[in-house]
């Protein structure tokens, strides 16, 4: 079982620039999360996504910030004109719905400079 | 709302000492409560977990920890670390199925 692929793992952009990652949950993950952290700071949560319905929105995310999950499996979260305080990784995880609690399980994240 | 505090921003411990790294947490129910570890430029991985039952949860590389439910805390411990435990670890806590909410992290250095 495969864990959760995130891709690219860096992206330089000029501000200004629209960028786009995207995230592969583990296979049959139900529930799939955003999170950005910058240097110094613990993950802040975004979005989260069961199946394709986008249940969750946090306040961090400005309407230049999109994301989707149009079939239930993969994401993509689109920045669009970005400035220089959206320099951070973004983080996506998964999880199973079912089970105890709600372990997430993290992919290697994507770092975003903005220059 | 939910939240986490870890007090320590930085500790160092000698290499095969033992380590308690401190984590409070804030919900107004039974908590889901996690330890993830990250090293530089990575994802977090999950180190343990408490669901319920038996306040002394094992976690994978020689870490466990306790709940304490009269303290609100979940504090991590490991009676000897080494060296390739230098990383930052952070604590979350959630309500069951929902987001989970992180501390911002303590950073462990381990010096020889």
């Amino acid at each position: 079982d495969t864990g959760v692929s995130q891709d690219p793992r860096h992206k330089i952009t000029k501000r200004g620039q629209n960028v786009t990652f995207r995230c592969d949950p583990i296979s049959e993950h139900n529930r799939l999360y955003w999170y950005r952290q910058t240097l110094g700071q613990g993950p802040e949560f975004l979005t989260y996504f069961q199946n394709e319905a986008q249940l969750e929105k946090s306040r961090l995310l400005s309407d230049r910030f999109s994301a989707e999950r149009p079939k239930g499996s993969f994401s993509t979260l689109e920045i669009q004109r970005t400035e220089q305080g959206d320099s951070a990784m973004y983080l996506c995880a998964s999880s199973p719905l079912g089970g105890q609690g709600n372990t997430i399980y993290f992919g290697e994240g994507s770092w975003l400079t903005v220059v | 709302a939910q939240s986490v505090t870890q007090p320590d921003i930085h500790i160092t411990v000698s290499e095969g000492a033992s380590l308690e790294l401190r984590c409070n947490y804030s919900y107004g129910a039974t908590p889901y409560l996690f330890w993830y570890v990250q090293s530089p430029g990575q994802g977090l991985q999950l180190l343990l977990k408490y669901f319920s039952g038996d306040t002394l949860v094992q976690g994978i590389k020689g870490f466990e920890a306790e709940f304490k439910r009269s303290q609100s805390s979940f504090n991590l411990r490991k009676p000897s670390v080494h060296w390739s435990d230098a990383a930052e670890y952070f604590c979350a806590v959630s309500g069951g199925y929902q987001k989970v909410t992180f501390g911002t992290g303590t950073k462990l250095q381990v010096i020889p």
